[in-house]
């Protein structure tokens, strides 16, 4: 079953105000964690890699200081959107893994964020 | 870098058509190769894999051939239904480990009645 939490679902805010995602492994430790960004028609793009304990890895052109994120245990792992722009508007999707081999990536249900 | 291109929709057919999604890859080495499904609203869920050439990966009558001679990864099926309606990505995993994933840019089918 279905592995990976993803809350909330959608969320609406006003600009200048800041808004925290949580992705939850349910039944898995999962010491990986991506955040991936989708805009309308597009494709994913990876945001960051974060493990467990350690500070996320950013890719290149992801302000590291706009979206914060934090992966302070196995089966938990929060992105927070600060100080949103309208443009930061975008759907939002985790996924998980554990360190075993060949351990499958989860995905969540995704976050549709709205600022406006 | 490793990217990977596939078909761009929107692909519409009839209910029993036969489907197929074309992706193409570029790596180094022998990456392993995905397809992945998005329904309407939600997440991305895996449809099939494959992790080396000439492996055939299948599921819910999906099919793609890992072809490294031609560097695709093409989805089909013989018969869609109105439930297969989504947006399909094709994603690739550099060989050596690592869990990023490159995803193309997703074609959405829409099946019609």
């Amino acid at each position: 079953g279905a592995v990976v939490s993803q809350h909330p679902s959608w969320v609406i805010c006003k600009s200048g105000t800041s808004v925290k995602i949580e992705c939850r492994s349910l039944d898995f430790q999962a010491t990986t964690m991506f955040w991936y960004r989708q805009f309308p028609k597009q494709s994913l793009m990876l945001m960051a890699t974060s493990n467990e304990g350690s500070k996320a890895t950013y890719e290149q052109g992801v302000e590291k200081d706009k979206f914060l994120i934090n992966h302070a245990s196995l089966t938990l792992s929060t992105l927070t959107v600060t100080s949103a722009h309208p443009e930061d508007s975008s759907f939002y999707i985790c996924s998980a893994t554990s360190d075993k081999k060949n351990s499958p990536l989860h995905f969540g249900n995704g976050t549709r964020l709205t600022v406006t | 870098g490793d990217s990977v291109t596939q078909m761009e929709g929107p692909v519409t057919l009839s209910e029993e058509a036969f489907l197929t999604i074309n992706c193409t890859y570029t790596a180094t080495g022998y990456p392993s190769l995905f397809w992945y499904v998005q329904y309407p609203g939600e997440g991305l869920q895996l449809l099939l894999k494959a992790t080396k050439a000439d492996d055939k990966g299948s599921n819910k009558g999906f099919e793609a051939t890992y072809r490294k001679e031609t560097t695709s990864f093409h989805l089909e099926k013989g018969s869609v239904q109105v439930s297969d309606s989504a947006v399909y990505f094709c994603a690739l995993q550099p060989q050596g480990g690592s869990e990023k994933l490159v995803f193309g840019k997703g074609t959405k089918l829409t099946v019609n009645p």
